[in-house]
């Protein structure tokens, strides 16, 4: 068992710069989820994916984030011209939306984002 | 707009010992789930405990137990005979489609 992996684990970036993470869910996961989480905060909700299509989009995610899974299998995160205000843990979670009706989410490792 | 509260942003409890987590929510759902999750320091987050909204019997998972009170919107956690590895970032989350996350309350167990 593999569970979720993300990929880069840190990220150091100067301002301007673009970058992006990769999460691999749990193979039969049909949904993944991004989140964004601050030092000493629960996690932010950004967006969700069920298989590939992208459901639901957090105001949080402004124009300069965004997010694919474009075969249903990993996603990725790209930011565009980071701010230092985007230096946060980003989480990866999938869960298999099926037959229990509750989503219990497992979550990746995190990837820490450090703009300077 | 769901929201989800906990007032606690730090407690301790003794080794063998039992505490109590508070968390408050508030969605119009009559239908949603909650949960409580665990974070370690530098570890990934878990889940400890769900629940059912439509269920009345309170969820426990060995020594991990909640106090669900819909009326209310309550949904404290109990962790009885506290162990060190309980030590953690506690996360009380409300889900109908997506969750929402509290806070969080800071655990430390003390030898």
């Amino acid at each position: 068992d593999t569970g979720v992996s993300q990929d880069p684990r840190h990220k150091i970036t100067k301002r301007g710069q673009n970058v992006t993470f990769r999460c691999d869910p749990i193979s039969e996961h049909n949904r993944l989820y991004w989140y964004r989480q601050t030092l000493g905060q629960g996690p932010e909700f950004l967006t969700y994916f069920q298989n590939e299509a992208q459901l639901e989009k957090s105001r949080l995610l402004s124009d300069r984030f965004s997010a694919e899974r474009p075969k249903g299998s990993f996603s990725t995160l790209e930011i565009q011209r980071t701010e230092q205000g985007d230096s946060a843990m980003y989480l990866c979670a999938s869960s298999f939306s099926g037959l229990a009706p509750y989503n219990e989410q497992f979550f990746g490792p995190g990837t820490r984002l450090t703009v300077l | 707009a769901q929201t989800v509260t906990q007032s606690q942003p730090e407690m301790s409890v003794q080794e063998a010992e039992t505490v109590t987590l508070s968390c408050t929510y508030d969605t119009s759902e009559n239908n949603y789930y909650l949960f409580w999750y665990k974070q370690p320091p530098s570890r990934q987050m878990i889940l400890v405990i769900r629940q059912e909204a439509y269920k009345q019997q309170n969820a426990t998972e060995n020594r991990f137990s909640v106090n669900f009170q819909k009326a209310a919107k309550s949904f404290s956690l109990k962790i009885s005979d506290s162990q060190l590895g309980d030590t953690a970032m506690y996360f009380c989350a409300l889900e109908n489609d997506k969750v929402i996350f509290g806070p969080g309350t800071s655990l430390s167990v003390i030898p």
